[in-house]
């Protein structure tokens, strides 16, 4: 079957670094999004990759191990805005989205 | 990026009425719209795939006569809760795929909090 997982809840201090991690079992494989979600609102798009590696965007960087069928998602210098959850999804040969459940990540002054 | 609106953003409605949610792309066309619901502290789960022109894709468990899909043109799709009760509130997002972002990214709508009471 077709399965993500993350952790359900992480906790981190403001200004410091976290990292949300993510294992993704698909039928075929056509990328691995993050997104993130405050309470109340929809998703909004942070990272894709598709290819084997680091890609770094400002604080968020999102990595990928196609083998391993890995991924996570680096925050730096935590802010308290980046209090939200964050969801981890693989898009399958069908380019059908799996997503995983959200990890709740909150930021402490 | 590509830009979806879906509306209302918030809908109270009585327990047996209906409820139709749109969702719209604004500055392209989509090819594809998918429906999920959410439910407090949950993920999304995707309710139904939609191409333009033809019938939608209902997940399994997922009633078709009961959440009514249209999407009658490249950039409107439609969700409409039939006889809505109690157990239908929850938190509605509509996303969109372009044609020519190479089938990855889907755009979100604000999403639609549904209370039926």
């Amino acid at each position: 079957g077709q399965n993500i997982d993350q952790p359900t809840e992480m906790t981190a201090t403001e200004g410091a670094i976290v990292q949300i991690n993510c294992t993704y079992q698909t039928s075929g494989f056509n990328g691995l999004f993050w997104y993130q979600q405050h309470a109340g609102e929809a998703p909004t798009f942070l990272s894709y990759n598709v290819l084997d590696g680091l890609e770094e965007k400002g604080r968020f960087s999102s990595f990928l191990s196609r083998s391993k069928g890995y991924s996570y998602l680096l925050l730096k210098e935590l802010q308290m805005k980046d209090s939200a959850s964050y969801l981890c999804a693989a898009m399958d040969s069908n380019y059908q989205l799996i997503w995983g459940a959200g990890t709740k990540l909150i930021i402490k002054p | 990026g590509a830009v979806v609106s879906q509306h209302p953003s918030r809908v109270i409605c009585k327990s047996g009425t209906s409820v139709k949610i749109e969702c719209r792309s604004l500055d392209f066309q989509a090819t594809t719209m998918f429906w999920y619901r959410q439910f407090p502290k949950q993920s999304l789960m995707l309710m139904a795939t939609s191409n333009e022109g033809s019938k939608a894709t209902y997940e399994q468990g997922v009633e078709k006569d009961k959440f009514l899909i249209n999407h009658a043109s490249l950039t409107l799709s439609t969700l409409t809760v039939t006889s809505a009760h109690p157990e239908d509130s929850s938190f509605y997002i509509c996303s969109a795929r372009a044609a020519g972002y190479g089938d990855t990214e889907a755009f979100f709508g604000q999403g639609t909090r549904l209370t039926v009471v």
